[in-house]
């Protein structure tokens, strides 16, 4: 069965700080990747996803994500942190089941 | 265009009782998912619609759970009896025909059972 593993709970930046949250997963052949963001009090929105092509993918909001097959990773990254972007974030994998496995989440912290 | 809608927003019940919530797709939108997120866990796959059916109801935790589609529009998810392990927050979610992977999401439903 394929998991997601988010191993930070909890991330604090600084604004203007640089940004990645880990993501690492478990499967047999390359799944496709998402990652998700929930500001408080709104559903889930779709940050990016990663199907195939260029491993390094942009997303809406200034972020990006890298997949690296030998490591099993889709690490997401933001140059500089805004305040707005303080918010949970959930990586997800998928791959041919049209059903998401969502991570459990990294909660980032914005310092002014 | 509105968004997948999801009611109530919260809702606290009795173990024992029964809670019904509901999520109104977006229009057009034949996949219907059922998602729920245990406080300070993962986000764990119930069930997954097409249209009316159940495509994949792997995800259930037991025959406390019901979900229908009615004739493949809005769709409801039964609690009943509830349990206290129930409580956390249900996820609604869509998606569009082809897999595009994107799935729209309500703003869930927080069940608190006491």
């Amino acid at each position: 069965a394929q998991s997601v593993t988010q191993p930070d709970i909890h991330i604090t930046v600084s604004e203007g700080a640089s940004l990645e949250l880990r993501c690492n997963y478990s499967y047999g052949a390359t799944p496709y990747l998402f990652w998700y963001v929930q500001s408080p009090g709104q559903g889930l929105q779709l940050l990016l996803k990663y199907f195939s092509g260029d491993t390094l993918v942009q997303g809406i909001k200034g972020f990006e994500a890298e997949f690296k097959r030998s490591q099993s990773s889709f690490n997401l990254r933001k140059p500089s942190v805004h305040w707005s972007d303080a918010a949970e974030y959930f990586c997800a994998v998928e791959r041919g089941s049209y059903i998401p496995t969502f991570g459990r989440g990294t909660s980032l912290i914005v310092h002014p | 265009e509105a968004g997948v809608t999801q009611f109530p927003s919260h809702s606290v019940i009795e173990k024992g009782q029964t809670v019904t919530l509901r999520c109104d797709p977006i229009s057009g939108h034949d996949n219907l998912y059922w998602y729920r997120r245990v406080m300070g866990k993962e986000i764990k796959f119930l069930l997954h619609f097409v249209k009316e059916s159940k495509q994949d109801e792997s995800g259930m935790p037991n025959n406390r759970f019901l979900a229908e589609r009615t004739g493949g529009t809005y769709s409801t998810l039964k609690v009943q009896p509830a349990e206290l392990e129930d409580s956390g927050v249900y996820f609604c979610a869509s998606a569009g025909g082809g897999n595009t992977g994107e799935l729209f999401f309500g703003e869930g439903s927080r069940l608190t059972v006491l």
